[in-house]
């Protein structure tokens, strides 16, 4: 079956600093891979996505590279804000209708002046 | 576009009543809904497909005559909590396919059993 693994966190950063975020995923497929944000007491929020390998998604200064030889899908961003704290989960789901998406366990980010 | 609305935000109820969750995608039309469960520090696990017209599918492990999944229109779909108990109270998040190929979810409902 699909699996998405994330980099244990929390992971604290202080303002400015660079951000890397790990996953990578197990699918029988070729699936679309999504990082979604959480922000305390909020549902999930898209941050961005890419359908096919070598894809870039970038949203917010964030950035992931959908990688096929790595299976992986790390997220990226250059210099973080107290703003970005939350909750990330990295996720796929596979054909035009087959509608689950399978999710990582998240990765919280805690980013402090 | 591609946004859901999910209500009640927060919703607390006694013990053994029940508790229903509505969802909604207010400028698409969603034929499949997906209903998520979120424990604390935890992902999310997806609790059942809710398909417009038919019977919801349930995943393994997930009670069905407990959580009670409608949908009985191509914007709406509701879950309902029969018979709530503390260990039912979590946060509970919908989604439904946007136009953009990923998933819009719902702002969810922090649901509290008292």
């Amino acid at each position: 079956g699909n699996s998405v693994t994330q980099m244990e966190g929390p992971v604290t950063l202080s303002e400015e600093a660079f951000l890397t975020i790990n996953c990578t995923y197990t699918a029988t497929g070729y699936p679309s891979l999504f990082w979604y944000v959480q922000y305390p007491g909020e549902g999930l929020q898209l941050l961005l996505k890419a359908t096919k390998a070598d894809d870039k998604g970038s949203n917010k200064g964030f950035e992931a590279t959908y990688r096929k030889e790595t299976t992986s899908f790390h997220l990226e961003k250059g210099s973080v804000q107290v703003s970005d704290s939350a909750v990330y989960f990295c996720a796929l789901s596979e054909g035009t209708n087959a509608g689950k998406s399978t999710f990582g366990d998240g990765t919280t980010l805690t980013v402090k002046p | 576009g591609a946004v859901v609305s999910q209500h009640p935000s927060r919703v607390i109820c006694k013990s053994g009543t029940s508790v229903k969750i509505e969802c909604r995608s207010l400028d698409f039309q969603a034929t499949t809904m997906f209903w998520y469960r979120q424990f604390p520090k935890k992902s999310l696990m997806l609790m059942a497909t809710s398909n417009e017209g038919s019977k919801a599918t349930y995943e393994q492990g997930v009670e069905k005559d407990k959580f009670l999944i409608n949908h009985a229109s191509l914007t709406l779909s509701t879950l309902t909590v029969t018979s709530a108990h503390p260990e039912d109270s979590s946060f509970y998040i919908c989604s439904a396919r946007g136009s953009f190929g990923g998933y819009t979810f719902g702002s969810g409902t922090r649901l509290t059993v008292v």
